[in-house]
C-alpha cells in the first residue's frame, strides 16, 4: 500500500534553514505528482507546494515562494523541501502528499513538527 | 492567495442529513471541476472523501455526495454517524498562480 513517510523536523531559529524529507514506497513514484502541505497549529490546511513527476515543473503558495523549493529524487523515491529564511509563522506540521488526479490529494504522510522559535 | 468560505461550524443529529458549502470565485470553483473534500480527525492525516466535485475514491461511504452549482461547491452526508464528527475541509485549483486553495474547515458535530 501507498507509505509516506516524512522525516526532518525540528526546531530552528527565525532565519533560519531546513528541509524536509518523504520516503515513498508503494506506488510508482517517477510517475506521481507529490505536494507538500502544512497545517498550523490549530488552524486549517494550506497547500505549500506542488512537483510534477519528472520534477521539471514546481508550483508554490505565494506565503513561501522564493524561500521554499521543492524537488525530488526519483531514483530514490524521495520527495523534498528545501525552507530558508524561516519564519515563526512556518511553524506548523508539515504533510508530504501524493496526488489523486487533477489537483486532489489522495494519499497524505502522518507529518512532520517544523518549529520556528528563537 | 485568497482562501475559499466554508462555515466554521455545522451540527447535525445522527441519521440526518447536513450539508457543508464551500464558496469560491470564478478563479477557481466556478471554472474548475477540480473541487476535494477532506475528512480530518483529531491528530490524524486528512482522508481524501470527494474529487472532481463529485467523485468518490474507492472505500468512502455513499453517503458523502458533492455537487458544484456556480462558485459554491457542496459536500453532504446523509445518514450522520457519530464517527463522521471531524473537521471538513474543502479545495480548489485555481487558475493564474496554478495554486491549490484550501478553505478554513468546518467542524461537524453529532449531536
Amino acid at each position: 500500500q501507498v507509505q509516506l513517510v516524512e522525516s526532518g523536523g525540528g526546531v530552528v531559529q527565525p532565519g533560519g534553514s531546513l528541509r524536509l524529507s518523504c520516503a515513498a514506497s508503494g506506488f510508482t513514484f517517477s510517475t506521481s505528482g507529490m505536494h507538500w502541505v502544512r497545517q498550523r497549529p490549530g488552524k486549517g490546511l494550506e497547500w505549500v507546494a506542488f512537483v510534477r513527476p519528472d520534477g521539471g515543473t514546481e508550483y508554490y503558495a505565494d506565503s513561501v515562494k522564493g524561500r521554499f523549493s521543492i524537488f525530488r529524487d526519483n531514483s530514490e523515491n524521495t520527495l523534498y523541501v528545501h525552507m530558508n529564511s524561516l519564519r515563526p509563522e512556518d511553524t506548523a506540521v508539515y504533510y508530504c502528499a501524493r496526488e489523486f488526479g487533477g489537483m486532489a490529494i489522495g494519499y497524505w504522510g502522518q507529518g512532520t513538527q517544523v518549529t520556528v522559535s528563537s | 492567495q485568497s482562501a475559499l468560505t466554508q462555515p466554521a461550524s455545522v451540527s447535525g443529529s445522527p441519521g440526518q442529513s447536513i450539508t457543508i458549502s464551500c464558496t469560491g470565485t470564478s478563479s477557481d470553483v466556478g471554472t474548475y471541476y477540480y473541487v476535494s473534500w477532506y475528512q480530518q480527525h483529531p491528530g490524524k492525516a486528512p482522508k481524501l472523501m470527494i474529487f472532481d466535485v463529485t467523485r468518490r475514491p474507492s472505500g468512502v461511504s455513499s453517503r458523502f455526495s458533492g455537487s458544484k452549482s456556480g462558485t459554491t461547491a457542496s459536500l453532504t452526508i446523509s445518514g450522520l454517524q457519530a464517527e463522521d464528527e471531524a473537521d471538513y475541509y474543502c479545495s480548489s485549483y485555481r487558475s493564474g498562480s496554478s495554486s491549490v486553495l484550501f478553505a478554513g474547515g468546518t467542524k461537524l458535530t453529532v449531536l
